[in-house]
């Protein structure tokens, strides 16, 4: 398997505009996760999806962030408008029951 | 408050000289303790799961260890490949990590 894949690597936008990242989970698993990780505050859950329903948000900052699984082989994460504090770098994991977590590269967000 | 904490924040090491690093968690109900290795620009690498104080795990030059108030990840004769940082996550419930801040490794040749 090719792992957790996710796209694009590195996204720069301005702000206000709207960001789309994008994630493929590996195949059999039924658990999926965004993070988001700074420097200041370290690997952070944002939300949490099991067969592919939103089951915890709570983490997801405010209302300019969104995430939906249509499926289980695809997720996105979109923020809009962007700012330049949403700017970190984003990994999407997934797994297996209540197993270990893998995680994809990670999109690098630069809002400028 | 559900928290884990990793110390030292950065260890230089000798190629070969031993060392251990440090996750004190207060979690709940822990359901796991996860340790992770991650690499410049990519993502985490799963290494560990432990259950239950007085497991250990081995992997290479790598031992994990936990008790009932922390793990302790000991390298073994490093080499400058096992430069990394390295987290340590407490799981509670089902499914929630909780991350430290990590422990950032330089071995030197």
């Amino acid at each position: 398997d090719a792992g957790v894949i996710q796209s694009p690597r590195h996204e720069v936008t301005e702000m206000g505009q709207e960001v789309t990242l994008r994630c493929k989970p590996i195949s059999g698993h039924n658990s999926l996760f965004w993070y988001r990780q700074t420097m200041m505050r370290g690997l952070e859950l944002l939300i949490y999806f099991n067969n592919n329903v939103p089951i915890d948000d709570s983490g997801m900052p405010e209302d300019r962030f969104s995430a939906k699984m249509p499926n289980a082989s695809f997720s996105t994460l979109k923020i809009q408008p962007s700012e330049p504090r949403d700017s970190a770098v984003y990994f999407c994991a997934s797994s297996h029951l209540s197993g270990e977590a893998f995680f994809g590269q990670g999109t690098r967000l630069t809002v400028v | 408050e559900d928290q884990v904490t990793q110390s030292p924040e950065a260890l230089r090491l000798q190629e070969g000289e031993s060392s251990s690093l440090n996750c004190s968690y207060t979690v709940s109900g822990l359901r796991g303790l996860f340790w992770y290795r991650q690499d410049p620009g990519k993502g985490p690498e799963f290494l560990f799961t432990l259950y239950s104080a007085g497991e250990e795990k081995e992997k290479e030059r790598l031992k994990a260890t936990l008790t009932k108030k922390e793990s302790f990840l000991h390298i073994t004769a490093p080499k400058p490949e096992d430069s990394a940082t390295y987290l340590c996550a407490a799981k509670y419930g089902d499914y929630k990590l909780s991350f430290g801040a990590g422990t950032t490794v330089t071995v030197r040749a």
